[in-house]
């Protein structure tokens, strides 16, 4: 079955400081990955996706993110944290018919110090 | 566009009663998804649909559990009888077909309703 570990619960980054949060999946085929962010009493809204082609795929609001197939592994990243970035991120998987099924991670929580 | 509509945003209700979630999605939008996000279990698929069609029901945790659409503007997700282990945030979200056999159309989520059961 489907299922996207997201190891850190919660990271602390200083505004201005480079940011990376990790994401392993486990998918028997070529997976179809997504970027969520959730603002606090907000729905999700899309980041990024990968489906083929560059492993390095380029996002909203600056953030990128790096499919690397031997280590399962879509980490996020974004070279410069604002105060706005804090947020809930989520990493899913999408299974089934073109990717539908999305199977989240448990998120990780981002804090960004002043 | 409006987005994707919820109502209510909030609902608080007594175990055992019946509870009615509504959904709009975006105009145009040929699937639509059903998703509870609770502190134990994170985000969970729930049901979704395709061109008012369910496609795929697994995630929906019990019988109590049942959703509609009928027809492309409205979708309900309804709760019968509702327990307190119920209580979470319940997302709709709708997409667009995708355009090719790799593509995928991003999934737009509401804001979600707030559910209570005590």
């Amino acid at each position: 079955a489907q299922s996207v570990t997201q190891p850190d619960i919660h990271i602390t980054v200083s505004e201005g400081a480079s940011l990376e949060l990790r994401c392993n999946y486990s998918y028997g085929a070529t997976p179809y990955l997504f970027w969520y962010v959730q603002s606090p009493g907000q729905g999700l809204q899309l980041l990024l996706k990968y489906f083929s082609g560059d492993t390095l795929v380029q996002g909203i609001k600056g953030f990128e993110a790096e499919f690397k197939r031997s280590q399962s592994s879509f980490n996020l990243r974004k070279p410069s944290v604002h105060w706005s970035d804090a947020a809930e991120y989520f990493c899913a998987v999408g299974a089934g018919e073109y990717g539908n099924k999305l199977v989240f991670g448990a998120g990780t929580i981002l804090r960004v110090k002043s | 566009d409006a987005g994707v509509i919820q109502s209510p945003r909030h609902e608080v209700t007594e175990m055992g009663q019946e509870v009615t979630l509504r959904c709009k999605p975006i105009s145009g939008h040929d699937y639509l998804f059903w998703y509870r996000q609770t502190m134990m279990r994170g985000l969970e698929l729930l049901i979704y649909f395709n061109n008012n069609v369910p496609i795929d029901d697994s995630g929906m945790p019990e019988d109590r559990f049942s959703a509609k659409m009928p027809n492309a503007s409205f979708s309900t997700l309804k709760i019968q009888p509702s327990e307190p282990r119920d209580s979470a945030v319940y997302f709709c979200a709708s997409s667009l077909w995708p355009t090719g056999a790799s593509s995928y159309n991003e999934q737009f989520f509401g804001p979600g309703t707030r559910l209570t059961v005590l």
